[in-house]
């Protein structure tokens, strides 16, 4: 069964601090792995998308890592701001001949104190 | 504002009546989608619509009924509401072949079912 898992469900950071959020994938066939941002209330916002050829992406202050060959991936959080509390969620896209179905992770709620 | 959008916000009713949820995207995209988001935070696809033709049905009961009247349209029409029906749905929008058929999702639509 396809499946993706993150970890910790949840975090507690204070602001300027980093942190790393972890996702696990069983999704095949596998086309590329995202990570979304959803804060309170609203949908989420896509930010970083990444081909099983790439290793890392970074936006910003967020970067993601990829191992497809132990199918996990992570993203780093520096530097957090008050700002950066919300879900972060690990999807995974199947290829288009299997109609790019995507594959949601539970997601990491993160929260920022001052 | 280019983006997804969709009415409206949250919408509150009881068992057994009929209510629609309209999404409208002005991306110039040409799959949309519906997504349900559970208590636990999973978002789970339950549509997809390519170019006004259903592509994605995923073991949804039937008291669900997608409308595509045009590309830049996908409304929701639930009959017979049930109290398993509360959830936060979620529409999104994408076009094949950009930037690895990445999703922009609408602000959500929160139905409590009474």
């Amino acid at each position: 069964k396809n499946q993706v898992e993150q970890s910790p469900q949840s975090l507690i950071i204070l602001e300027g601090k980093n942190c790393t959020l972890q996702c696990n994938y069983t999704v095949s066939p596998f086309s590329n792995l995202r990570w979304y941002k959803q804060d309170t209330g609203r949908g989420p916002v896509s930010l970083t998308i990444m081909t099983f050829s790439e290793n890392t992406k970074s936006n910003g202050r967020y970067t993601a890592t990829l191992d497809a060959d132990t199918k996990q991936s992570s993203l780093h959080i520096t530097a957090s701001q008050l700002s950066d509390s919300a879900s972060y969620i690990c999807v995974v896209s199947a290829p288009k001949a299997a109609g790019n179905k995507l594959t949601f992770g539970g997601g990491t709620r993160v929260l920022v104190k001052p | 504002d280019t983006a997804v959008s969709q009415t409206p916000k949250y919408l509150v009713t009881q068992m057994g009546n009929d209510k629609s949820i309209k999404c409208e995207q002005n991306l110039g995209h040409d799959t949309m989608y519906w997504y349900k988001q559970d208590s636990k935070k999973f978002l789970k696809i339950m549509f997809s619509y390519n170019n006004k033709e259903l592509i994605i049905n995923e073991t949804v009961p039937n008291r669900f009924s997608p409308k595509s009247p045009d590309k830049a349209h996908l409304n929701l029409h639930i009959n017979s509401l049930e109290l398993g029906d509360s959830a936060v749905y979620f529409c999104a929008s994408s076009r094949p072949g950009l930037a690895l058929n990445e999703q922009f999702f609408g602000p959500g639509t929160r139905l409590t079912v009474l």
